[in-house]
């Protein structure tokens, strides 16, 4: 099982949107809805932000939001703030009962 | 609050195998899956495998096939990854994590576990 393709980075300014890309196959994004992002700050453990394409756990801000439309999941990030500097991940179960993650994409605050 | 709790950081030899731990504080298993993520250092998160809220039944990465188990002992509220015939490749933090049955997102993390492998 191949990783989930992400961009290796995506920046903006304090305010700004920025949006993060995770495509897969009909294996896995396309064919199911567990979909879920991860933020990882340096030598942290991660963090879910979204799970089942657009849920968000109690405690994520709503600025954090999430999509999916046929082999691409996305990440949506409003308000840009300094604190959401960090890693991001998606991950998907797959066809083989398994789950995989991204690539990964480093998220700069400018 | 529920905290998963992981055994120390490790240095083992090429060849040897590796077991660690991960204890629930605060809750149980019951009713929870357990995943296993890996990650390399400098690289990004790697999914090894989960064991199912039965506690029989496990599922894991075809790269790991016939290195890894994975266990659990409900009465103490711990499970546990073995893995075997470490190479330097496996030199990683290694977390668990724990899924509520149907949502497919890992809500609470293991602090990690550094794993070094080297002769």
């Amino acid at each position: 099982q191949s990783a989930l393709t992400q961009p290796a980075s995506v920046s903006g300014s304090p305010g700004q949107s920025i949006t993060i890309s995770c495509t897969g196959s009909s294996s896995d994004v396309g064919g199911y809805n567990y979909v879920s992002w991860y933020q990882q700050h340096p030598g942290k453990a991660p963090k879910l932000l979204i799970y089942g394409v657009t849920n968000r756990p109690s405690g994520v801000p709503d600025r954090f939001s999430g999509s999916k439309s046929g082999h691409t999941a996305s990440l949506t990030i409003s308000g840009l703030q300094a604190e959401d500097e960090a890693d991001y991940y998606c991950s998907s179960y797959t066809s083989s009962s398994t789950y995989v993650f991204g690539t990964g994409t480093k998220v700069t605050v400018l | 609050q529920v905290q998963l709790v992981q055994s120390g950081a490790e240095v083992k030899k090429p060849g040897a195998s590796l077991k660690v731990s991960c204890r629930a504080s605060g809750d149980t298993f019951t009713g929870y899956y357990i995943h296993w993520v890996r990650q390399a250092p400098g690289q990004g998160l790697e999914w090894m495998g989960w064991s199912s809220p039965n506690s029989v039944d496990t599922k894991h990465a075809q790269r790991f096939q016939g290195r890894v188990t994975m266990t659990r002992d409900t009465s103490i509220s711990t499970a546990y990854m073995e893995l075997s015939r470490l190479t330097s490749d496996d030199t990683a933090v290694y977390y668990c994590a724990r899924e509520t049955i149907g949502t497919g997102g890992m809500d609470v993390w293991g602090q990690g576990t550094t794993v070094t492998v080297s002769s």
